[in-house]
């Protein structure tokens, strides 16, 4: 297994230009997650799927839009960059079998908009 | 929401010295874990422990749920287990992680 992959590793974008960051993972885990980390902080949630076709905010949502057609891949896209935004973003899966929440996390993307 | 506090903020050892981390939290949690960031920035799984005591090498942790902490416990450190530790909990009405601050370790040969 591959687990969760994260691609691309790194990025540099201007304000205002738009993209996706992808997430895709291989362990057929139902739920997938966003999470931004700023300089010497934890990790931030963005936006969380239960399952394909079931996305929902989660700390910090604003600037960023998801979807998930299959239960694999779970993609975050950038409407319009702001140097706010500039930070390391790392995607996760877990399955909740057996009422666990262990969560798995991708290499993540480092996003600087200048 | 759930506030999740580790201490210390920043923790400097020399090599083969033992250490303590803490994680407090303010509700019941359905999962807790601690990982390991690496000077790289990934995020390594160490223990997913919302209950009871594991131990994995020289790491282990333990986790008290009905007095809202837990422990990690690095004995004889060395080099390469420098970087931050975090802990993360899924609070009981919820279904992701909410992480805490972390602590820095930083190992000196």
């Amino acid at each position: 297994n591959a687990g969760v992959t994260q691609t691309p590793k790194f990025q540099v974008l201007k304000t205002g230009q738009s993209m996706t960051l992808q997430c895709a993972q291989d362990m057929n885990h139902e739920y997938m997650s966003w999470y931004r980390q700023d300089p010497g902080m934890g990790l931030r949630l963005i936006h969380y799927s239960v399952g394909a076709g079931i996305t929902d905010q989660g700390e910090v949502p604003n600037g960023y839009n998801v979807s998930r057609s299959t239960t694999e891949d779970f993609p975050l896209r950038l409407l319009s960059a702001a140097p706010s935004q500039t930070s390391v973003y790392f995607c996760a899966s877990s399955s909740p079998g057996q009422g666990r929440y262990e969560q798995y996390f991708g290499p993540g993307t480092r996003l600087t908009v200048t | 929401g759930i506030q999740v506090e580790q201490s210390p903020p920043d923790l400097i050892l020399q090599e083969g010295a033992n250490s303590t981390l803490r994680c407090n939290f303010s509700d019941s949690v359905n999962n807790l874990q601690w990982f390991h960031q690496n000077p790289w920035g990934q995020l390594i799984n160490l223990f997913y422990i919302p209950s009871g005591t594991k131990q994995n090498g020289r790491l282990s942790a333990t986790t008290v749920a009905t007095e809202r902490y837990s422990l990690l416990y690095i004995s004889s450190s060395q080099t390469t287990d420098s970087g931050v530790y975090f802990c993360a909990v899924v609070p009981g009405s919820a279904r992701q992680l909410t992480f805490g601050s972390g602590t820095q370790l930083t190992v000196l040969p």
